[in-house]
């Protein structure tokens, strides 16, 4: 069966750094997507890869190693705005999205 | 720019029950998506639609029903709610459906079946 991993929930504080860890088994790959989902909204995208390595986007930065089926979303100078739902999703072989359950951030002072 | 919108946002139904979502998007996207999030799981695709007059099962498909008359609305229905149906339900478009498929999601609509 198909398979994504992430933790439940996750607790930093204002200013670090937090890193979050998406473990997959999917039947092929066509890439790997991070979303934030704040309470009781909708989605919205934050990263794509499809490539082995490191994608930066400003304080939000992805990780990628396909061999390892393994991928990370690392936060840096977190913002109190940080605290969300964040989720992984892998497209397989037939470009079906499989999403993980997310991981709940909590950011404290 | 509105993006996806979704109504209505909170329904309550008894057991039997239909009702239909609707989904709008202005971003002339072809693909168009219905998911359910429920505690704990990951998203479920239900239906989803590759372009106007055209729709196709998902994951977790039964009890719903779907049409895509016109290019930029996605409807979701169900014709005789259960209890297992609450949840709440996102629509999403794209308009790519390979690589970076980069979904745009509606702000989702809370149904609670009594």
């Amino acid at each position: 069966g198909q398979n994504i991993d992430q933790p439940t929930e996750m607790t930093a504080t204002e200013g670090a750094i937090v890193q979050i860890n998406c473990t997959y088994q999917t039947s092929g790959f066509n890439g790997l997507f991070w979303y934030q989902q704040h309470a009781g909204e909708a989605p919205t995208f934050l990263s794509y890869n499809v490539l082995d390595g490191l994608e930066e986007k400003g304080r939000f930065s992805s990780f990628l190693s396909r061999s390892k089926g393994y991928s990370y979303l690392l936060l840096k100078e977190l913002q109190m705005k940080d605290s969300a739902s964040y989720l992984c999703a892998v497209m397989d072989s037939n470009y079906q999205l499989i999403w993980g359950a997310g991981t709940k951030l909590i950011i404290k002072p | 720019n509105a993006g996806v919108t979704q109504t209505p946002k909170f329904r309550v139904l008894k057991t039997g029950q239909s009702m239909t979502l609707l989904c709008a998007q202005d971003m002339n996207h072809e693909y168009m998506y219905w998911y359910r999030q429920d505690p704990g799981m990951g998203l479920r695709l239900i239906h989803y639609s590759v372009g106007e007059g055209t729709t196709a099962k998902g994951e977790v498909p039964d009890g719903y029903n779907v049409s895509r008359l016109k290019k930029q609305n996605f409807l979701l229905g169900l014709e005789s709610a259960a209890p297992s149906q609450t949840s709440v339900y996102f629509c999403a478009s794209s308009d790519d459906s390979s690589g970076a498929n980069v979904l745009t999601f509606g702000a989702g609509s809370r149904l609670t079946v009594l």
